[in-house]
């Protein structure tokens, strides 16, 4: 079965430590993305990756850091210094960054609470 | 600022009847537009597109307008199920490149 797998599903941390959520695929898709949802909000994407050892950041970025050492995985972590970190957070993979027909395939997310 | 909005954030309708979800955009530049459906604590889940080049698409139940003019873009969904209860988020790109998504909005089918 292809997809996209997210873990943990529910996480609980401390206010002040860092926290790593997984993101894997097995789509053979060149690019990653990491989103952040909150109530009443779109999703915001925080950082995304066109391929292996690439990525740019997206709209809030600011207190995350992700890493793309293998096509399959996009790790997002959480830093002590990203002021509101409590979310729900959402991995996607495209065959491609750009170009038509490239609708986005989204993981079944990972809600993370600081407490 | 919000590039694209669904100003509704609810909506129901009856079982059988046309549900009309509607999404708007300010960025003319925008020329690739998806409809997500998402059900609580799961990923959104790939429903529908169009290019700028087409006002029109259509799958199954589900059917895209675009007016570019309005810069205005809705998701028919006939006739509704109550399977089709979810949030629905509409997204919008230039190229298909960064997608920006609305903040969605809740269709129950009773």
């Amino acid at each position: 079965d292809g997809g996209i797998t997210q873990s943990p599903k529910y996480l609980f941390r401390k206010e002040g430590q860092n926290v790593t959520l997984s993101c894997e695929q097995n789509l053979n898709h060149d690019a990653m993305y990491w989103y952040r949802q909150d109530p009443g909000q779109g999703l915001r994407l925080i950082y995304y990756s066109q391929i292996v050892n690439d990525f740019q950041k997206g709209d809030i970025a600011e207190g995350y850091s992700v890493s793309r050492e293998k096509k399959e995985s996009f790790p997002l972590t959480v830093t002590s210094a990203q002021k509101n970190p409590t979310a729900f957070y959402l991995c996607a993979s495209s065959f491609r960054q750009g170009g038509p027909y490239n609708e986005q395939f989204f993981g079944p997310g990972t809600r993370l609470t600081v407490l | 600022d919000q590039q694209v909005k669904q100003n509704s954030p609810s909506l129901s309708v009856q079982e059988g009847r046309i549900s009309i979800l509607n999404c708007d955009y300010t960025n003319s530049m925008f020329d690739y537009f998806l409809w997500y459906k998402k059900y609580p604590a799961e990923g959104p889940t790939f429903l529908i597109s169009i290019s700028s080049i087409k006002d029109k698409n259509e799958d199954g139940r589900f059917t895209v307008f675009l007016n570019k003019s309005a810069k205005h873009l809705s998701l028919h969904i006939v006739p509704s199920q109550p399977g089709d209860s979810a949030v629905y988020f509409c997204a919008a790109s230039v190229g298909g490149n960064q997608f920006y998504f609305g903040t969605g909005t809740s269709l129950t089918v009773i």
